[in-house]
């Protein structure tokens, strides 16, 4: 069965700091991974997804992902963070055999002025 | 916005009750899933509906039950409510079914039970 680990459940940087918010997931077959953001009373939103071939994912509002194989790894980046980027970030795998979306426990970020 | 629509958005009842969520899927999308968010146990799927039938089901309580319609909206009955059954539930859909098909989620219905 597939599963999915976040690194810290609160990350907090300054504005124009480099973002960056981790997620391993374990999975016998390869992937299919997501990252999905919750602004505050909102549901989830799709950042960008992992299907097949390029492994650098760019997604919505400057976000970029990368999936490695080898360290069963799609970290989450921004460059530069703006204040509107403070909101709870999940990263999930497919699951192959369930028809269903496994989620990590959520980051969230929080951004300094 | 994603397309998916979810009433009501909020929803406080007594225990013991029974209560009704409803989700419209995006237009197209044939796929139903609804997830339970809760502080204790996170994202959790419920159960997965597809052109009417259900495909799968994952930690949905016996209390539970859900349907698609023909028109493909789909509704989440929670019955013989519990305090613990108090969090936002989330309807997603997606075109077709299968691991590789990308989920679009609602706002949510935030369940409290009193």
């Amino acid at each position: 069965a597939q599963s999915v680990t976040q690194l810290g459940s609160h990350l907090s940087v300054s504005e124009g700091a480099l973002v960056l918010l981790r997620c391993n997931y374990s999975s016998s077959v390869p992937p299919y991974l997501f990252w999905y953001v919750q602004y505050p009373n909102q549901g989830l939103q799709l950042l960008l997804k992992y299907t097949t071939g390029a492994t650098l994912v760019k997604g919505i509002n400057g976000f970029e992902a990368e999936f490695k194989k080898s360290e069963t790894s799609f970290h989450l980046t921004k460059p530069s963070a703006h204040m509107s980027d403070a909101a709870e970030y999940f990263c999930a795998v497919s699951d192959t055999g369930a028809q269903k979306l496994v989620f990590g426990q959520g980051t969230r970020l929080t951004i300094n002025p | 916005d994603s397309g998916v629509t979810q009433t009501p958005k909020h929803l406080i009842t007594a225990t013991g009750q029974r209560v009704t969520l409803r989700c419209s899927p995006r237009s197209g999308d044939l796929s139903v899933y609804w997830y339970q968010q809760s502080l204790d146990q996170g994202l959790q799927f419920l159960i997965h509906y597809y052109n009417g039938e259900e495909r799968a089901k994952g930690n949905i309580l016996e209390r539970f039950s859900a349907q698609q319609f023909p028109d493909l909206h789909s509704e989440l009955n929670l019955s013989s409510l519990e305090l613990g059954d108090s969090a936002l539930y989330f309807c997603a859909s997606s075109v077709a079914s299968g691991y590789k098909e990308t989920q679009y989620f609602g706002p949510g219905t935030r369940l409290l039970v009193l």
